[in-house]
């Protein structure tokens, strides 16, 4: 069965300091791949997405990035948090079919203090 | 201006009683709807889809409809537990050859049962 790891499942960080995300995912192969967040009472906010290896779009520009070194692992990044990145960030997978559903990670709750 | 709006915003049961969420898209074209559950501090998990064909669809407890005239579905709740405490999330999917699906977020309806 597929299932996808998402770590640190919280994180504290000052303003200014780096990022890094992981998610990874297993029992697929060549899955699309997604970094969501989510602000509080707020829907879900598409950061970027992935549909292969070193294939990255991104939806809002920002000062996080993201990368896809391997099939089933993809990064969220950032060289200099800002107090505006404080928030629930949710990697997911989905298979190609358009009616495939989105697998989420359990998120990690990132508040840049 | 969001394409997809989902009222009430947040809701109140008790422990037994039934409920309904609304969700109303302006989405076009438009390929399905899938309502996902979100537990506190967890990722959404899938509870049902809905095609453009389909009007109504069950999942144990959790019943959608889909009226895709007037772009409008509901997600009905029966005999409420206390583990449906969540946020329902209404999620569109416009149709199109992208794989990705162009999905659209609904806010969510915060749902609370009491005892």
């Amino acid at each position: 069965s597929q299932t996808i790891h998402q770590w640190p499942a919280t994180l504290v960080q000052p303003v200014g300091s780096p990022l890094s995300l992981e998610c990874t995912v297993e029992g697929t192969s060549n899955p699309n791949l997604y970094w969501y967040r989510q602000a509080a009472g707020r829907g879900l906010q598409l950061l970027f997405y992935s549909v292969g290896i070193g294939q990255i779009s991104s939806e809002v520009p920002q000062n996080l990035s993201a990368s896809r070194p391997q099939d089933r692992q993809f990064i969220l990044s950032s060289k200099k948090l800002l107090l505006s990145d404080s928030g629930f960030y949710l990697c997911a997978w989905k298979g190609p079919s358009v009616i495939s559903p989105l697998h989420f990670g359990n998120g990690t709750r990132l508040t840049v203090t | 201006k969001n394409q997809v709006e989902q009222s009430p915003q947040s809701l109140i049961i008790l422990e037994g009683k039934n409920c309904t969420l609304q969700c109303n898209y302006t989405v076009s074209p438009f390929s399905n709807l899938r309502w996902y559950k979100q537990d506190t501090g967890r990722g959404p998990v899938s509870l049902t889809i809905m095609t453009f064909s389909e009007n109504t669809k069950s999942n144990g407890r959790y019943t959608a409809t889909l009226d895709a005239d007037t772009k409008q579905s509901s997600l009905h709740i029966t005999a409420s537990q206390l583990s449906d405490s969540a946020s329902y999330i209404c999620v569109v999917s416009a149709g199109g050859t992208d794989s990705w699906g162009k999905l659209q977020f609904g806010a969510g309806t915060q749902v609370v049962v009491t005892p």
